[in-house]
């Protein structure tokens, strides 16, 4: 079974630029959350959908950062425009009706 | 006060001693899940547990839900072991985790 894969694994932009990340979850899960680290805090949660609705996006920083899930499948994360303190590294999870979250390898984010 | 609170943040261990990682936490809570972090980057799943105790191969993780309190502990380190740990309650209603800032690991051999 393939596990939660995120695309890309890097990105660097500048900033006022913008960047879309994608997720594609295990199949079959219905839970989808992002996460994020900037540098030398903790993980934060973003948002959680459940298939493609928005079940609780209370972590989302700002507009800027708008997600997606269409069809309830992979979800997308665009950062529109990026700013200095967006840098960071960018989780995506997934899991079934169980909880237990299965992560993604994550997407770098640098913005210069 | 932060919601999560791990001890100790840096823990450095010589190869076959046993470890154990602290987490305290002040949400309520349905689970609680040990992740490992290697450099590199990506973020496994060790645990998920609601109470009591689960093994798994040489790792330990325990909870106890009234204490709001959970260790991981590890036996017989190696070095393949060294990495960051991080305790990660479930704080909301639909699963999203509250992450520590982690323990990061080094075992010498």
């Amino acid at each position: 079974e393939a596990g939660v894969t995120q695309f890309p694994s890097h990105s660097v932009i500048e900033k006022g630029q913008t960047v879309t990340l994608r997720c594609d979850p295990i199949s079959g899960h219905d839970n989808l959350y992002w996460y994020r680290r900037v540098m030398g805090k903790e993980i934060k949660f973003l948002l959680h959908f459940v298939k493609e609705s928005k079940q609780d996006e209370s972590g989302m920083p700002n507009n800027r950062f708008l997600a997606e899930r269409t069809g309830g499948t992979y979800s997308t994360l665009k950062v529109q425009p990026a700013e200095l303190e967006d840098s960071g590294v960018y989780f995506c999870a997934s899991s079934s009706s169980s909880y237990e979250q299965y992560f993604g390898p994550g997407t770098r984010l640098t913005v210069t | 006060k932060n919601e999560v609170e791990q001890s100790p943040q840096n823990l450095t261990a010589q190869e076959g001693e046993f470890i154990t990682i602290n987490c305290s936490y002040s949400v309520g809570i349905s689970a609680l899940h040990w992740l490992q972090q290697h450099p590199g980057g990506g973020i496994v799943s060790l645990f998920m547990l609601s109470s009591g105790k689960k093994k798994h191969g040489r790792l330990i993780a325990t909870i106890n839900i009234q204490e709001k309190h959970s260790s991981l502990h590890i036996t017989a380190s190696h070095p393949r072991d060294s990495a960051v740990y991080i305790c990660a309650p479930t704080g909301g209603s639909q699963g999203n985790l509250i992450f520590g800032k982690g323990t990061k690991l080094s075992v010498k051999p």
